[in-house]
This record gives structure tokens, sequence and C-alpha cells, in this order.
């Protein structure tokens, strides 16, 4: 079945460092992979997408990456600030069964 | 901006009790999801319907879970009947779904459940 993996689970990064995650998965036939950042008592937000036929996709501070050979895509955020504190999450859309499936999301603390 | 409107809020009702959360999905989107999250943890997939119609449930406890979507405008997830270990955040989220491509789900701000 589909399966998708998160690292790190946690991170912590300096205000204006950079922080990537990264998510792993096993179905093939995927071709839609959404981030969503939670912030604490709130819902899933989403931030960035990117589609099978895109490898690199960018708007203003972040950007995700894919690879699809390997199976993998990464979200990238740059200059980070306090207010990027969150709990991130990457998903995964099967083509074959619509499934939306989520990674086990990362903490990531962004520190003045 | 569109929102997805989920109903109630909060709930808290005592085990064994019926417990229904309503959704209703943005205007002309045609997938609904349901998940449940506990103490910021991951989002775990119950079910998922296109067009009105349930594509998988495999992830809801079948004995005491449904889902249903009388019409386009609602859905509904009920407890039946509800244990503590059913506590949790309950979100739905929409999306359109058109010719094989996706264009972003939304979620709604989840009905928080405590079974006492």
């Amino acid at each position: 079945g589909e399966n998708v993996e998160q690292h790190p689970s946690t991170l912590s990064v300096q205000e204006g460092d950079s922080a990537v995650i990264k998510c792993t998965y096993s179905d093939s036939a995927s071709n839609y992979f959404p981030w969503y950042k939670q912030e604490l008592g709130k819902r899933p937000q989403l931030i960035i997408d990117i589609r099978s036929n895109v490898g690199e996709k960018k708007d203003q501070r972040i950007a995700v990456t894919l690879n699809k050979t390997a199976k993998h895509f990464s979200l990238h955020i740059t200059e980070t600030q306090p207010e990027d504190s969150a709990v991130y999450f990457c998903a995964v859309l099967s083509y074959n069964t619509d499934k939306l499936i989520f990674g086990t999301g990362t903490r990531l603390q962004v520190f003045p | 901006d569109a929102r997805v409107t989920q109903t109630p809020r909060h709930k808290v009702t005592e085990m064994g009790q019926e417990v229904t959360m309503r959704c209703q999905p943005i205007l002309g989107h045609n997938t609904v999801f349901w998940y449940r999250q506990t103490m910021m943890q991951g989002l775990e997939l119950l079910a998922y319907f296109r067009n009105r119609a349930p594509l998988d449930d495999s992830g809801m406890p079948k004995d005491r879970f449904s889902a249903e979507m009388p019409d386009a405008t609602l859905a509904t997830l009920k407890i039946q009947p509800s244990e503590p270990r059913d506590s949790a955040v309950y979100f739905c989220a929409s999306g359109l779904v058109t010719r094989g491509l996706s264009y972003g789900y939304t979620f709604g701000s989840g009905t928080r459940l405590t079974v006492v």
C-alpha cells in the first residue's frame, strides 16, 4: 500500500538559516505532492505543491523539489523567521487510488 | 476566501453516546476527505468521497464509525457508540480533481472531540 516517510521529525534552526524537510514515498503512480503548515491549534494550510511533471517549484522563501526516480521530494525554506515555526506535513496523492496520504510531520522551531 | 466549514468546533460527550460531525465542502469541489489527528500527530485518513460516492473507508473502525455524503454540500462522520480513545481532532478537507489532476485540498477548522 501507500507509504510516506518524513524526516526529520524535529528541526531547530537559527533565524536566517535554511531548513530542509524530506519525504519519500512508495507508490510510483503518485502524481501530486503538496506541503502543509500547521500552527498549534489550527488547521493544516497548503503552502506549496508540485506535480509529477515538474522537478522544482519556488514561491518566495519556500521551494519544493521532486525526484521521481528516487521517489522523494523536499521542502526548502530559506531565510527562516520565527513565524515559520510550526509542524510541516508532506502529502502524496496517488493517481491510481486518489488517496491523499500524509507524512508524520516535522516540528520546525526557528530561534531568534 | 472559500472555506470548508466544520461543525461543531468542539464536542464533549460521554462514552457510549452517538457523535455526529458535519462538513460543508467548498462549492464546486468534488472530493472530500476525513482525517483524524491526535495530539499534533500525523493525519490519519479515515474515509474519502468523490462526487459523493465513497471511494475508500478502510481507515475507519467499521463497527462504530460511518461516513456519508447525503448531498454535495454535506459530509457527515458518525461515531456510535463513542469511546474515550476516539478523542481527537477530526478534520475534513475538500478539493477539486478533474481529468486526473488535483488542484489543492483545503482543510476545515476541525472538530475537537473529547469522550469522557
